[in-house]
């Protein structure tokens, strides 16, 4: 059983449309996360759940909604998709909410957005 | 704030041969923890050692060893014994141990194992 699913794993769009991704984690973690992974492979975070509140919220555009149904859920909703928007979307999970042991990120397979 | 430098875009080794991984990062908290992740060409994010601002030993986990210098505020990956699946992209990165974890991660370093 995968541990961090996503799907989809491609999506390929037109600017302007809305997409979601949607991820599930089977670890029982309390924290869920989305990072974005941009063509130079740089890795940032954009949100970060814990049992279902937003705890982080990084600057980035209110096209972008993440939700959370439970703790073992957290899906990505993006509207009116720009080119810019094309990347690798990373969903991850930890055990704790901090930097300490045992607070390692377990990703998904990423799912690669491509607005054209 | 906190930041996250490797200053080694890309490296080729033979394989068998140890490699290091730079890291240096830059924090005025004193509770921090220290990550290296595996990213293969398939795409996957994969964990692969830890090391605690407070740990006194440096980690090691089979053939990956971080050399913790805090001092000079360097992580450097050790990889022992290098195989041709070690090559992919390897990333650093840094939370801090209070608050809410916002891992914060370095450019990445695309190692190559040449058999």
């Amino acid at each position: 059983d995968t541990a961090v699913s996503q799907t989809p794993k491609y999506l390929v769009t037109q600017m302007g449309n809305d997409k979601s991704i949607k991820c599930e984690q089977n670890l029982g973690h309390d924290t869920m996360y989305w990072y974005k992974q941009d063509s130079k492979k740089f890795l940032k975070i954009m949100f970060s759940y814990n049992n279902k509140e937003l705890i982080i919220n990084e600057t980035v555009p209110n096209r972008f909604s993440p939700k959370s149904p439970d703790k073992a859920h957290l899906n990505l909703h993006i509207n009116s998709l720009e080119l810019g928007d094309s990347a690798v979307y990373f969903c991850a999970s930890s055990r704790r909410l901090s930097g300490g042991a045992g607070g390692e990120l377990f990703f998904g397979e990423g799912s690669r957005l491509t607005v054209l | 704030a906190q930041k996250i430098t490797q200053t080694q875009p890309g490296m080729f080794v033979q394989e068998k041969e140890a490699v290091t991984l730079d890291c240096t990062y830059d924090t005025s908290d004193p509770s921090y923890g220290l990550f290296w992740y595996k990213q293969p060409s398939s795409g996957e994010m994969i964990f692969l050692i830890y090391q605690g601002s407070y740990d006194q030993q440096n980690a090691t986990e089979g053939r990956y060893s971080l050399n913790f210098q805090k001092a000079r505020k360097s992580a450097n990956l050790v990889i022992s014994a290098s195989q041709l699946g070690d090559s992919a992209m390897y990333f650093c990165a840094m939370g801090l141990i209070q608050g809410a974890q916002k891992l914060v991660f370095g450019q990445g370093t695309r190692l190559t194992i040449n058999p």
